[in-house]
């Protein structure tokens, strides 16, 4: 495969559930991201993971936990979600992490939150 | 704080039309500035980017944006549009020595017949 695939693409929960997100890319970057796109709203950052590192954690809530076991994979680990957060989750990866690079995305998981 | 304003949520525009989308980014350092293209069911994908030199930079799929400093803009255009155009595009902002890329709210492009 090639470039940022991610799984599952479609995914319903309840808010007792947990369930991950899983992302890979298969273009040797250093940085990865997680980013929610809502409905008319910008794309919000959540976590940047630069060499299996977090470098930025934009204020997410704790029901949220990002895991980046090696820089070609990252995780997005889900418990006690609430319907609010029923969205699209996009995961990126990008060269070095950079202001001036170009960002890779997968095609994103639908989140539904029963 | 940094922002990222596209000021059309949607468009129409005919097929052989020509097409400018508009953004404009809050003042800041040097920025880095992108067009990104989100068609259904996919991920967003890099249309140009400008960094810096020539203020006109081409892209992809034969779109164009102009940098304008003194009105903090980068505004996307197209001579003519094709069916295949319709999806949303986004722009994005950053700044020197950052990290962090912030997205407008997208403008979603219909074409019509």
């Amino acid at each position: 495969e090639t470039g940022v695939t991610q799984t599952p693409r479609h995914l319903v929960m309840g808010m007792t559930n947990k369930k991950s997100l899983k992302c890979e890319q298969h273009l040797g970057h250093n940085a990865m991201y997680w980013y929610k796109q809502s409905a008319k709203k910008p794309l919000e950052l959540m976590f940047v993971y630069s060499l299996e590192e977090r470098v930025e954690n934009n204020s997410v809530p704790s029901r949220f936990s990002p895991e980046c076991p090696n820089s070609s994979h990252l995780f997005l680990h889900l418990h006690t979600l609430q319907p609010e957060d029923s969205a699209l989750y996009l995961c990126a990866s990008s060269p070095q992490g950079q202001g001036t690079d170009t960002q890779y995305f997968g095609p994103g998981t639908r989140l539904t939150v029963l | 704080a940094q922002s990222v304003t596209q000021p059309d949520i949607h468009i129409t525009v005919s097929e052989g039309a020509s097409l400018e989308l508009r953004c404009n980014y809050s003042y800041g350092a040097t920025p880095y500035l992108f067009w990104y293209v989100q068609s259904p069911g996919q991920g967003l994908q890099l249309l140009l980017k400008y960094f810096s030199g020539d203020t006109l930079v081409q892209g992809i799929k034969g779109f164009e944006a102009e940098f304008k400093r003194s009105q903090s803009s980068f505004n996307l255009r197209k001579p003519s549009v094709h069916w295949s155009d319709a999806a949303e595009y986004f722009c994005a902002v950053c700044y020197t020595g950052g990290f962090k890329t912030i997205f407008g709210a997208g403008t979603r492009l219909f074409v019509k017949a």
